[in-house]
């Protein structure tokens, strides 16, 4: 079975672009979340989409969003891009229900903002 | 709020010596997972053992075991005859699926170093 894929795995975007991350989850996976990796504030919970609506959502300004598809599949759009975005993005899958609580990481991407 | 401590920064382990990674967590739902994921340098985050509050036997996946202790909300990975592969960070994390989420909340993680 596949495992949770993520592209672009690595990015250098300047101050002010928009960037969008796209992550497709486990085959039959139809939970995905976004987790933010940064030295300082560790790794925090952006959002989680089950079944293409956002059940969860973290602590980000609305400069952070998200989508999933009919597919399962998620992207992550972040606009106006700062300095401090700059981190590993990390999408995970999981079943999203009945107990199915185990989340597979993808490999990440890797953004730098200039 | 949910909340996880790893008090150990860094950790130095002998190969093929057993090692033991601390976690306490912090919540008032019942129900609620642990994890423990691995992180190698290259960034992927490496799922290894999960624990439910309600199991009643600690969890184990090959060399690693959880060593669950409910009533003092601790949450220990062992790591049995260690090698040099293992060296990573290594982080502790919880969810709760009470609020119909299954977001993580992780520690700050520790790095462990296996020396040959």
């Amino acid at each position: 079975k596949a495992g949770v894929t993520q592209t672009p795995r690595y990015l250098i975007k300047t101050r002010g672009q928009q960037v969008t991350l796209s992550c497709s989850p486990i085959s039959g996976h139809r939970s995905v979340s976004w987790y933010q990796q940064t030295p300082g504030q560790g790794l925090q919970f952006l959002f989680e989409y089950f079944s293409e609506t956002q059940r969860n959502k973290g602590n980000f300004p609305g400069r952070f969003s998200g989508r999933q598809f009919s597919n399962s599949r998620s992207e992550m759009n972040v606009s106006t891009l700062e300095l401090g975005d700059s981190a590993l993005y990390l999408c995970a899958s999981s079943l999203g229900h009945s107990g199915g609580y185990e989340q597979y990481f993808g490999p990440g991407t890797r953004l730098t903002v200039t | 709020a949910q909340k996880i401590t790893q008090t150990q920064p860094g950790m130095f382990v002998q190969e093929k010596e057993a090692v033991t990674l601390d976690c306490t967590y912090d919540t008032s739902d019942p129900s609620y997972g642990l994890f423990w994921y691995k992180q190698p340098s290259s960034g992927e985050m490496i799922f290894l053992i999960y624990q439910g509050s309600y199991d009643q036997q600690n969890a184990t996946e090959g060399r690693y075991s959880l060593n669950f202790q409910k009533a003092r909300k601790s949450a220990n990975l062992v790591i049995s005859a260690s090698q040099l592969g293992d060296s990573a960070m290594y982080f502790c994390a919880m969810t709760h699926s009470g609020a119909g989420s299954y977001q993580l909340t992780f520690g700050k993680g520790t790095k462990l170093s296996v020396i040959p």
